[in-house]
């Protein structure tokens, strides 16, 4: 593993099942962010942890939830999916800091 | 709202010619600056950071940052057809969230 891996690389989706997006990370940072990114909509948070035990809440978190029992995994869930949750999801973590975002190659999610 | 703002292009550009892209932001004690490049298909990819005013260079790209007037920009020297992709603008603020912006397609014409 180098920097993050997610998995699946994209995935089609029954409305109503249940998902689980993975996300780990192998660079020891300490936060960790869950996007979605939709045509003309751009990069939008879903949740966040700053640190493993702790999670937060971003712009558009409904229908969606998250755990951080350890520092290298970020894994997302969606309860109950729907169509609106279409889209190209996209993991990324940082040191504390000043310093930019890793994402990773994103999981294309197709909900149907 | 904090909000980061940029034109969505396409802006198209001759190869070999300089791109110019710019960025506007709303948090005012806004302290960390970045600029991504996303080719389509692919994840955002951290090209350039600046912390202060002034310009910082890093071989073709140069950063440039006004805070007092809320400004990032980017220019690309000696564009290439490879350089043809969205660009994001991020801000990161006070609360130590990234903000980004809704990126801009730029398109080099060989």
């Amino acid at each position: 593993i180098a920097g993050i891996t997610q998995a699946p690389t994209s995935q089609i989706l029954a409305a109503g099942r249940r998902m689980t997006l993975r996300c780990t990370q192998d660079m020891r940072h300490n936060a960790m962010y869950w996007y979605r990114q939709d045509l003309g909509l751009g990069l939008r948070l879903i949740h966040y942890s700053n640190t493993a035990g702790t999670t937060g809440k971003g712009e558009v978190p409904d229908g969606y939830s998250v755990s951080r029992a350890n520092t290298d995994d970020f894994p997302l869930t969606l309860a109950s999916a729907v169509p609106s949750q279409t889209s190209v999801y996209f993991c990324a973590s940082s040191a504390t800091g000043t310093g930019g975002y890793t994402f990773g190659s994103g999981t294309r999610l197709t909900v149907v | 709202q904090k909000e980061v703002e940029q034109n969505s292009g396409p802006l198209s550009v001759p190869e070999g010619a300089i791109a110019s892209l710019n960025c506007t932001y709303s948090d005012r004690g806004s302290q960390s600056f970045f600029w991504y490049r996303q080719y389509s298909g692919k994840s955002p990819e951290l090209i350039m950071s600046i912390y202060s005013n002034g310009d910082k260079e890093d071989g073709r790209f140069t950063a440039q940052l006004n805070k007092a007037s809320q400004y990032v920009s980017l220019l690309i020297r000696d564009s290439q057809p490879s350089d043809s992709a969205t660009y994001l603008c991020a801000v990161r603020g006070r609360d130590d969230k990234i903000i980004f912006g809704k990126g801009t397609r730029l398109h080099i014409l060989p």
